[in-house]
């Protein structure tokens, strides 16, 4: 596709549950990254990648929270025992290098209930 | 890891006037820092970018931003607003690990 795809672009879940997030990015991007933003808040910095591996993950906020690229293109990042708290819109982004102008998809809503 | 902290949450200006959106950095190496936008229902935008080629940074839609050292500062100005500059700012910084950070945004209002 032409731009970064997030899929799904609404989650709503209960509290307890598993989800599941994924990222698409533009073909030939070799990073990628995932935030999240709250309602009025800058984009929370979670998890980076080049290519496959994980540069830098010191955002991820606890170990509930997961994240790979296995083939370097899409992304998934995994929530566990999903809280209220963990109610945000999820950004992925990708640029074709690191620091680099980055592409960002339209986001996943999730909302824990 | 880098920062940013933008100055301001909320910023508002008349129509024609100047516009001034500050930001600083931390970074213990040589940053790259970003301007984006984000336009109400709509995604991220990069405004523009400074990579160490020249202290004074133009983008688009006449912003413009100057990289200082000695203030490590990276502020984004227009001279003169339009409405259609209603929109959220964000400063960023990439660092020594290539990761990128975002301030905590600052919010533009042009009155007419």
């Amino acid at each position: 596709g032409a731009g970064v795809s997030q899929t799904p672009s609404n989650k709503v879940t209960e509290k307890g549950k598993y989800v599941e997030l994924r990222c698409d990015p533009i073909s030939g991007h070799t990073a990628l990254y995932w935030y999240r933003q709250s309602l009025g808040q800058g984009p929370e910095f979670l998890i980076y990648f080049q290519g496959t591996g994980a540069a830098d993950d010191s955002g991820l906020p606890n170990d509930r929270f997961f994240a790979v690229r296995p083939e370097g293109s899409v992304s998934t990042l995994k929530i566990q025992r999903t809280e209220r708290g963990d109610s945000a819109v999820y950004l992925c982004a990708s640029s074709f290098r690191a620091s680099e102008k980055l592409f960002f998809g339209s986001g996943t809503q999730l909302s824990v209930l | 890891a880098q920062s940013v902290t933008q100055l301001g949450s909320h910023v508002s200006v008349s129509e024609g006037a100047l516009v001034l959106l500050r930001c600083n950095y931390s970074s213990s190496v040589p940053p790259y820092l970003f301007w984006y936008v984000q336009y109400p229902n709509q995604g991220l935008q990069l405004l523009l970018k400074y990579t160490s080629a020249a202290t004074l940074v133009k983008g688009i839609n006449g912003f413009e931003a100057e990289f200082k050292k000695s203030e490590t500062s990276f502020h984004l100005t227009k001279p003169s607003a339009h409405m259609s500059d209603a929109a959220e700012y964000f400063c960023a910084v990439s660092g020594r690990n290539n990761d990128m950070r975002f301030g905590a945004g600052t919010r533009l209002t042009v009155k007419p």
